[in-house]
This record gives structure tokens, C-alpha cells and sequence, in this order.
């Protein structure tokens, strides 16, 4: 068991530059998630795939992220012309499906934007 | 909307039992409780869920009140590595969890 594993652990950019996490998932898992949290707060949800197919981004997300996951595998994040505001760690999970099943969580990517 | 409402911190004594508490008085009757926890530089990891009946597993036990109004996290006998963030999420909204805050939980050597 591999578990999730996302990269980079640590990223530092520049205001206004383009970022891009990626996320592999546990190999038989069909969802994976995004979350962000800064610090003190729980994990928000950002959106989710079941397979390649991106089910749900929340509202409260800006149109400058964009994620995929092409052939329902690893999953990438990307945030463009990036915002003091976007600093946070980033958080994926994947499951087997459906409610209630287990989140395996990564160590998530924690952004820093200068 | 149920509301969830954890303290924010609790402080307990090294290898003594711990009991964390969690209302949900607007639980629907089908929603589990889940617990999950948030060691410091870590993703959260699942600790336990139950739906009626108290549940038991190597990491901690799960007590619900009859009326499911609200839940106990249990730790037996913490150790240092239980020192964490703790959620209480008894609601899934579709097929997600939705996180608050949680009870940040130190152990005192």
C-alpha cells in the first residue's frame, strides 16, 4: 500500500505565476479529491473526480483553478496567475466511491505565493 | 443545515483515556458520524464511524448517544503521537466530507 502521494511537498512562487500539483491516488480508487486549508481551519473542499470525470467544483472557487484527471488516474491542480491569497496547503484524497467510504489523504502541497 | 460543535482544544495527561465530545442535535437519522484526525504536517487520516451502536477499533472507540444528538471520541490511553487535530463530521453533503474546525488535542508528558 503506497498510499496518496502528491508533489511537490513545498512549493514558493511568484505572484502572478502558474503553479501545478499533481496527486497520484491509491491505484483501485475511483474518487479523488481536493481540499485546501490555510492555517486554523479545516479542510475546504474544491472539487472532485469519480473516474476522469469532474463531478463537482465548488462555487467558492476562483475560475483560475482548473483541475483533471485524465484516465482516471493521478489528478492535477492548477492555479493560474497565482495570489498572496492562494497560500495554503493542498490537500488530495482518493476512495473507493460513494458515501461514507474511507478518504485516504496525502501529505498535501503547501504554497507559499510572495 | 446540522450544526457541528467541537471545543476547540483539550488538554490531557499522557497514557490516561481522553474523551472528545461532539454535538450534532440536526443529524438526519441515516447520516454516520465519521471522526478523522490531523497529526501536525499530515493529511487528515480516519480514525472511526458508527451510526447508532458504540464502535470499537484499534485507534479508539466511538460512544453515540441514544438520541445521536451527539458522539465521544475515546482514546483509551494517549500517547504523545495522539497529540492532533480531531474532526467530527456527521454529515456528508453528496459525496463529500465537509471539514470545520475540530478540537485540537495536546497530551501532556
Amino acid at each position: 500500500d503506497t498510499g496518496v502521494s502528491q508533489d511537490p511537498r513545498h512549493k514558493i512562487t511568484k505572484r502572478g505565476q502558474n503553479v501545478t500539483f499533481r496527486c497520484d491516488p491509491i491505484s483501485e480508487h475511483n474518487r479523488l479529491y481536493w481540499y485546501r486549508q490555510t492555517l486554523g481551519q479545516g479542510p475546504e473542499f474544491l472539487t472532485y473526480f469519480q473516474n476522469e470525470a469532474q463531478l463537482e467544483k465548488s462555487r467558492l472557487l476562483s475560475d483560475r483553478f482548473s483541475a483533471e484527471r485524465p484516465k482516471g488516474s493521478f489528478s492535477t491542480l492548477e492555479i493560474q496567475r497565482t495570489e498572496q491569497g492562494d497560500s495554503a496547503m493542498y490537500l488530495c484524497a482518493s476512495s473507493l466511491g460513494g458515501k461514507w467510504e474511507k478518504l485516504f489523504f496525502g501529505s498535501g502541497t503547501q504554497l507559499s505565493v510572495l | 443545515d446540522a450544526k457541528t460543535t467541537q471545543p476547540n482544544s483539550m488538554e490531557s495527561n499522557e497514557e490516561e483515556p481522553v474523551h472528545l465530545p461532539c454535538n450534532h442535535s440536526t443529524i438526519s437519522g441515516t447520516d454516520y458520524i465519521h471522526w478523522y484526525r490531523q497529526l501536525p504536517s499530515q493529511g487528515p487520516e480516519y480514525v472511526i464511524h458508527g451510526l447508532t451502536s458504540n464502535v470499537n477499533n484499534r485507534m479508539a472507540s466511538l460512544a453515540i448517544a441514544e438520541d445521536r444528538k451527539s458522539s465521544t471520541l475515546i482514546l483509551h490511553r494517549a500517547t504523545l503521537r495522539d497529540a492532533a487535530v480531531y474532526y467530527c463530521i456527521p454529515i456528508w453533503v453528496d459525496d463529500k466530507i465537509i471539514f470545520g474546525k475540530g478540537t485540537r488535542l495536546h497530551i501532556l508528558p
